[in-house]
């Protein structure tokens, strides 16, 4: 079964300074993967994804992730932090038949002024 | 608006009560979806629906009970609540099944439910 492991619930980062979150997945197919953002008291909203093709993919608000097949990763960056990126962070894959997603536990990103 | 709204956004209720968080989305989108969130398990499928009258088990489906008579509304029961459904439920639909494609999945707001 498709599985993503996101270590780390918590992670700060100060205003100005990169930011990475890691995600490692386990998937049977190719996988499609994903990043969604939780902003508080909200639902989650889709950040940016890999399907096919070009292994750096850019998503709103700065972010970027790189597919690397051989370490089975997909992690997100941000060169500069800004207090409006303090939200929660899941990773997803897709499962084999490409009709559902399968969550990491998240990242609680805290941006110090 | 158009959108995805759940109500109420908060609920309390007793162990043993029958409570039902509604959904309601405008996109006329096919496919919807309930999610449950929890510290440190992520978001988890209870159940989906492909269309109205269509639905089915998700990961964690036990104690629940979806139905969707009308496309644009897919209410979620608790037949007898317990401690350990106290959660964050969220609500999503999808123009398509194939999220896993990369349709995005668009969320509501959530319900905040606790039962004591």
């Amino acid at each position: 079964a498709q599985s993503v492991t996101q270590l780390g619930s918590h992670v700060s980062v100060s205003e100005g300074a990169l930011v990475l979150l890691r995600c490692n997945y386990s998937s049977s197919v190719p996988p499609y993967l994903f990043w969604y953002v939780q902003y508080p008291n909200q639902g989650l909203q889709l950040l940016l994804k890999y399907t096919t093709g070009a292994t750096l993919v850019k998503g709103i608000n700065g972010f970027e992730a790189e597919f690397k097949k051989s370490e089975t990763s997909f992690h997100l960056t941000k060169p500069s932090a800004h207090m409006s990126d303090a939200a929660e962070y899941f990773c997803a894959v897709s499962d084999r038949t490409r009709s559902r997603l399968a969550f990491g536990k998240g990242n609680q990103v805290v941006v110090i002024p | 608006d158009a959108g995805i709204t759940q109500s109420p956004r908060y609920k309390i209720t007793e162990t043993g009560r029958q409570v039902t968080l509604m959904c309601h989305q405008t996109w006329s989108h096919s496919y919807m979806f309930w999610y449950r969130q929890d510290l440190g398990h992520g978001l988890r499928l209870i159940y989906y629906s492909a269309a109205a009258d269509i639905t089915d088990k998700g990961e964690v489906s036990d104690g629940y009970v979806v139905s969707r008579s009308k496309t644009e509304n897919f209410p979620l029961t608790l037949e007898s609540a317990t401690r350990s459904q106290t959660s964050v439920y969220f609500c999503a639909s999808s123009d398509t099944t194939r999220t896993g494609e990369g349709s995005p999945l668009h969320f509501g707001n959530g319900t905040r439910l606790t039962v004591t």
